[in-house]
């Protein structure tokens, strides 16, 4: 069974840092891999989807690389702002359509 | 304005009794899915149903129940046997193909408190 692990659990930053964002995975047969945002008592919000046949992908201060071969994507915020501050989870997509989730990264930028 | 709606936004159960949370997509989604959150853990599968008609369960479906009667709605009972109810419950949807364009999208969800 895939197993997602994200690492660190939590991070506090102060504003303008640049950051990254780790989570591994077990399985390499994936389709793709989603990085979503949760903040407090919300639902997710998809940030990034990169598809297996790609490297990276970049949306914003927000940019998301994929090695596939060795179970890793990272997620590089670029001058973090307060309002980065949330949750940060990833998830795969399986070739049999299940999308399995890290624990996520609690990320605290402080003014 | 497409999206996910799930309601309530709240929602309080008294011991054995049975509730249903709803679900609906207007995304035209084949696929949607059940998902439960516990504080500082991630997201554990309830069930998940590709077609109309069709549902399959997840890593915790013991004490949980679905339907699938329209492609729009997923509905979720958490029946009286769910030992531990409490948690936050979201609902989510994605298209149904063996592709990597394959994404998934949620809803606001919905926080079930056990009295």
């Amino acid at each position: 069974k895939q197993e997602v692990t994200q690492i660190p659990a939590a991070l506090s930053v102060p504003e303008g840092e640049n950051l990254v964002l780790n989570c591994s995975f077990t399985d390499s047969a994936i389709y793709n891999l989603q990085w979503f945002r949760q903040d407090p008592g919300k639902g997710l919000t998809s940030l990034l989807l990169i598809q297996s046949s790609q490297r990276e992908q970049t949306s914003g201060r927000l940019n998301a690389s994929l090695d596939k071969s060795s179970g890793r994507s990272t997620l590089y915020i670029a001058a973090s702002q307060p309002g980065d501050s949330a949750t940060y989870l990833c998830a795969v997509n399986n070739n049999f359509n299940k999308f399995y989730f890290g624990s996520g990264t609690k990320l605290n930028v402080k003014p | 304005d497409g999206g996910i709606t799930q309601s309530p936004k709240y929602l309080f159960r008294k011991e054995g009794q049975n509730v249903t949370l709803s679900c609906e997509q207007n995304l035209n989604h084949d696929a949607m899915y059940w998902y439960r959150q516990d504080p500082g853990q991630g997201l554990r599968l309830i069930y998940y149903s590709q077609i109309v008609n069709d549902f399959q369960k997840g890593d915790i479906a013991e004490g949980y129940s679905v339907s699938r009667e329209k492609k729009e709605s997923f509905p979720l009972t958490v029946t009286s046997a769910q030992k531990n109810p409490t948690a936050f419950y979201l609902c989510a949807s994605s298209t149904w193909t063996q592709s990597s364009y394959n994404e998934q999208f949620f809803g606001p969800g919905t926080r079930l408190t056990v009295l």
